[in-house]
C-alpha cells in the first residue's frame, strides 16, 4: 500500500524560505503525479501544483507560481515543496497527494503545519 | 478557474438519519468529481470518484450521484464515524478547486 510520510513541523521567521518533504513508501514515485494542497487554520483546501517525478515538469496554481517550487528526487522516493518569501498568509498546514489517477487523491500525507512568526 | 459551490457549510445530523450535500460547479465537469472526507488527527480519506463510484473500503451508506454541474453526496444510516468535514472536489482541469467544505456534526 502506498503511504506518504511528510517531515515535521515547522516555525519559521517572515522573510525566508522553508522546504516540505514528502517520502512515498510502498512504489516508485515515478509512476505517480505529487500534488500540495494547501488548507489555512479554519479553512478549506487550496491545490498548490503538481509535479510528474519521471520528468520534472511541474503545474502551479496561479496564485502560488512566484511562492512555490515543486521538486522531486527519484533515488530517495521523496517529493518537495519550497515555500519562498513567507508571510503570515503561509501559515497553514501542506498536504501531499497523489492516486492512481491523476488529479485523484487516493493518498494523503498526515500534513505538515508551518506557522510563521517573528 | 471552476468554481466548486459545496452548501450546507454546516450540518447537524443524528446517528441513524441520512443527509445530503450538494456542490455545484461553475462549468460543466462531466463526471469528474471526487469527494473526500476530512476528520483532525487521520490522513485525508477519498470516498467517491467519477461522481459516483465508491473508493474501495468506502461503507455503502455513502453514495454519490449527479454530472455535468450539480452532484451529491448521500451518506444515509449516520454512524457515529461519519461525522466530520467533508469537500468536493473537481479533476476536469487546471487548477484542481475543492468546495469550501460541510462541517457534520453530531444533533
Amino acid at each position: 500500500e502506498v503511504q506518504l510520510q511528510q517531515s515535521g513541523a515547522e516555525l519559521v521567521r517572515p522573510g525566508t524560505s522553508v522546504k516540505l518533504s514528502c517520502k512515498v513508501s510502498g512504489d516508485t514515485i515515478i509512476a505517480y503525479y505529487m500534488h500540495f494542497v494547501k488548507q489555512r487554520p479554519g479553512q478549506g483546501l487550496e491545490w498548490i501544483g503538481r509535479i510528474d517525478p519521471e520528468d520534472d515538469s511541474t503545474k502551479y496554481a496561479k496564485k502560488f507560481k512566484n511562492k512555490a517550487t515543486l521538486t522531486a528526487d527519484t533515488s530517495s522516493n521523496t517529493a518537495y515543496l519550497k515555500l519562498s518569501s513567507l508571510t503570515s498568509e503561509d501559515t497553514a498546514t501542506y498536504f501531499c497527494t497523489t492516486g492512481a489517477t491523476e488529479g485523484i487523491g487516493d493518498y494523503w500525507g498526515q500534513g505538515v503545519m508551518v506557522t510563521v512568526s517573528s | 478557474d471552476v468554481q466548486m459551490t459545496q452548501s450546507p457549510s454546516y450540518l447537524a445530523a443524528s446517528p441513524g438519519e441520512s443527509v445530503f450535500i450538494s456542490c455545484k460547479a461553475s462549468k460543466s465537469i462531466s463526471n469528474y468529481l471526487a469527494w473526500y472526507q476530512q476528520k483532525p488527527g487521520e490522513a485525508n480519506k477519498l470516498l467517491i470518484y467519477s461522481g459516483s463510484t465508491l473508493q474501495s473500503g468506502t461503507p455503502s451508506r455513502f453514495s454519490g450521484s449527479g454530472s455535468g454541474t450539480d452532484f451529491t453526496l448521500t451518506i444515509r444510516n449516520l454512524e457515529p464515524e461519519d461525522f466530520a468535514v467533508y469537500y468536493c472536489q473537481q479533476y476536469y482541469e487546471k487548477p484542481l478547486t475543492f468546495g469550501s467544505g460541510t462541517k457534520l456534526e453530531i444533533k
